[in-house]
C-alpha cells in the first residue's frame, strides 16, 4: 500500500545537537511539506518542496534545514539554532495539478529535547 | 499561512449526542478540508469542500462549505466512543498552501 513513512517515532536531541527526521513517501506525490504541531495550536508550516532540488521556506523554517534530492525523500533537519524544537512534526505529501483531495500525512515524530 | 479560528476548542460529548464544530477565517478559500488526528498519529482526511454553499456527508460526517467562502461546518451526528480525537479544519488557498484551525478536541462520555 502507498503512503508516507516517517522516522524515528520518538526522538530525544540533547542542547546544541543537529537531528534528522526522515520522511519517505511511495504515493508518487510531487510536492512534500513539514509542519510542526505544538498542543492547542493548528499545525504551522516548516518547509515545503514542489519539484526535486527546489524547495521554499514556510511560516517557521528559521533554525530548519531540509533537503530534496528524491522525489520520495523530503529529509527535516532540526538544527541547534532552533531554540524551542521539542514539538511534534508531520510530513505530508501532494500531487500537482490535482484541484481535488486534500494532504496526505505521516503518523509524524515526536521530538524532545533533553 | 493564517491560523484559522476554530471552536469550540474541546468539548465533552455524550455518546448518540449530535455535536457541532466551525471554523472561520479572514480570507476566501477555494477548498476547505476537514482532518481528525488520533493521539500520536498524523492527521486523516475526513471531508473536502470544493465549492460555496456545498454540503457533504460521509456517514455520519457532515460539512458545509460557507457561502462566503470564509468559513465552514463539520456535524458528527450519533456520537460513539471512537469519535474521540481532535478534529482539524483546513483552508486551502491558491497557491495550495494549507491553513489550518487550531483544533476541536472531542472526548466521549460512555
Amino acid at each position: 500500500d502507498g503512503g508516507i513513512t516517517q522516522s524515528p517515532k520518538y526522538l530525544f536531541r540533547k542542547e546544541g545537537q543537529n537531528v534528522t527526521l526522515s520522511c519517505e513517501q511511495n504515493l508518487n506525490h510531487d510536492a512534500m511539506y513539514w509542519y510542526r504541531q505544538d498542543p492547542g495550536q493548528g499545525l504551522r508550516l516548516i518547509y515545503y518542496s514542489q519539484i526535486v532540488n527546489d524547495f521554499q521556506k514556510g511560516d517557521i523554517a528559521e533554525g530548519y534545514s531540509v533537503s530534496r534530492e528524491k522525489k520520495e525523500s523530503f529529509p527535516l533537519t532540526v538544527t541547534s539554532a532552533q531554540k524551542n524544537p521539542t514539538a511534534f512534526y508531520l510530513c505530508a505529501s501532494r500531487r500537482q495539478g490535482m484541484a481535488r483531495g486534500g494532504y496526505t500525512f505521516g503518523s509524524g515524530t515526536r521530538l524532545t529535547v533533553v | 499561512g493564517q491560523q484559522l479560528n476554530q471552536s469550540p476548542q474541546s468539548m465533552f460529548i455524550q455518546e448518540g449526542e449530535d455535536v457541532s464544530m466551525n471554523c472561520t477565517s479572514s480570507s476566501i478559500f477555494n477548498t476547505w478540508l476537514w482532518y481528525k488526528q488520533d493521539p500520536g498519529e498524523g492527521p486523516v482526511l475526513l471531508i473536502a469542500l470544493y465549492k460555496a454553499g456545498e454540503l457533504t456527508s460521509n456517514g455520519r460526517l457532515t460539512a458545509q462549505f460557507g457561502i462566503t467562502r470564509k468559513d465552514s461546518f463539520l456535524n458528527i451526528s450519533a456520537s460513539i466512543p471512537s469519535d474521540v480525537g481532535i478534529y482539524f479544519c483546513a483552508g486551502r488557498s491558491n497557491d495550495y498552501k494549507l491553513s489550518f484551525g487550531a483544533g476541536t478536541t472531542v472526548t466521549v462520555r460512555a
